[in-house]
C-alpha cells in the first residue's frame, strides 16, 4: 500500500494567521490527491481534490499544490471556523490510503 | 440534494458480525461508487474497500479481506457493510461516503459522506 505521511501532526496558530500541512507519499501518486477537513463528531469535509482543485462551495482561503510525492495545503487567512483536523488521501492507488492528519487548534 | 443516511448505533459482542446500512438520496446510486471509512476512538480514517453499485464490482484493504462484504440494493438505494468475526479493535465509527470521479485524469474523492455508525465491540 502507499504510506501517505502528514507533517506536523499538530500544529497552533491563531486567527488570520497563514498556515501550511504537509503531505508525503511514499511513492509518486501523480495529482491524485485529496484533503479533507473533519471537526470533533462529524463527518469529514472534501476540501481539495486532484491536489489542487477546490471543492464547490469551500472558501478560496483553501488551496491546495503538488504533485509525485509532496503535497500542500494552505489556509491563507485563518478563521475561527477552520480549527480541525485535516486529513490528506490518495486514490492514485485502488487500495486508498489516508494520512494520519494534523490537528490545528487555537494559538 | 444527495444525502447518505446511516443505521443506528450498534453493540455486538466479539466473533459475532454486524451489518450497516447507508440509504442514498438525491441521486441515482448506480451512478457513482460507494466507500466504507472507519475511524477508531481517537483515532485518524482508515480505508476499508469500495463497491461500484453500478457492477457490484468491489475491493476491500487486504487487512479485512475475508471479512468483510459490501453489497447495494438498487431497488431502495440502500448501501450495505457487513464485518464479520468481530474483535475489540473492531470498535469504530463507520463512515460510507459517495466516490465522486472528476475531470479527464478521472480523480476520484469522497464528496458526500453519512452520518456515521458507532460500532461498539465488547464482551
Amino acid at each position: 500500500d502507499i504510506q501517505m505521511t502528514q507533517s506536523p501532526s499538530s500544529l497552533s496558530a491563531s486567527v488570520g494567521d497563514r498556515v501550511t500541512f504537509t503531505c508525503r507519499a511514499s511513492q509518486s501518486i501523480s495529482s491524485y490527491l485529496n484533503w479533507y477537513q473533519q471537526k470533533p463528531g462529524k463527518a469529514p469535509k472534501l476540501l481539495i481534490y486532484g491536489a489542487s482543485s477546490l471543492q464547490s462551495g469551500v472558501p478560496s482561503r483553501f488551496s491546495g499544490t503538488g504533485s509525485g510525492t509532496d503535497f500542500t495545503l494552505t489556509i491563507s487567512s485563518l478563521q475561527p471556523e477552520d480549527f480541525a483536523t485535516y486529513y490528506c488521501q490518495q486514490s492514485h492507488s485502488p487500495s486508498i490510503t489516508f494520512g494520519q492528519g494534523t490537528r490545528l487548534e487555537i494559538k | 440534494q444527495v444525502q447518505l443516511v446511516q443505521s443506528g448505533a450498534e453493540v455486538k459482542k466479539p466473533g459475532a458480525s454486524v451489518k450497516v446500512s447507508c440509504k442514498a438520496s438525491g441521486y441515482t446510486l448506480t451512478s457513482y461508487g460507494i466507500s466504507w471509512v472507519r475511524q477508531a476512538p481517537g483515532q485518524g480514517l482508515e480505508w476499508m474497500g469500495w463497491i461500484s453499485a453500478y457492477s457490484g464490482n468491489t475491493h476491500s484493504a487486504q487487512k479485512l479481506q475475508g471479512r468483510v462484504t459490501m453489497t447495494t440494493d438498487t431497488s431502495t438505494s440502500t448501501a450495505y457493510m457487513e464485518l464479520r468475526s468481530l474483535r475489540s479493535d473492531d470498535t469504530a465509527v463507520y463512515y460510507c461516503a459517495r466516490l465522486g470521479v472528476a475531470g479527464t485524469r478521472g480523480y476520484s474523492y469522497f464528496d458526500y459522506w453519512g452520518q456515521g455508525t458507532l460500532v461498539t465491540v465488547s464482551s
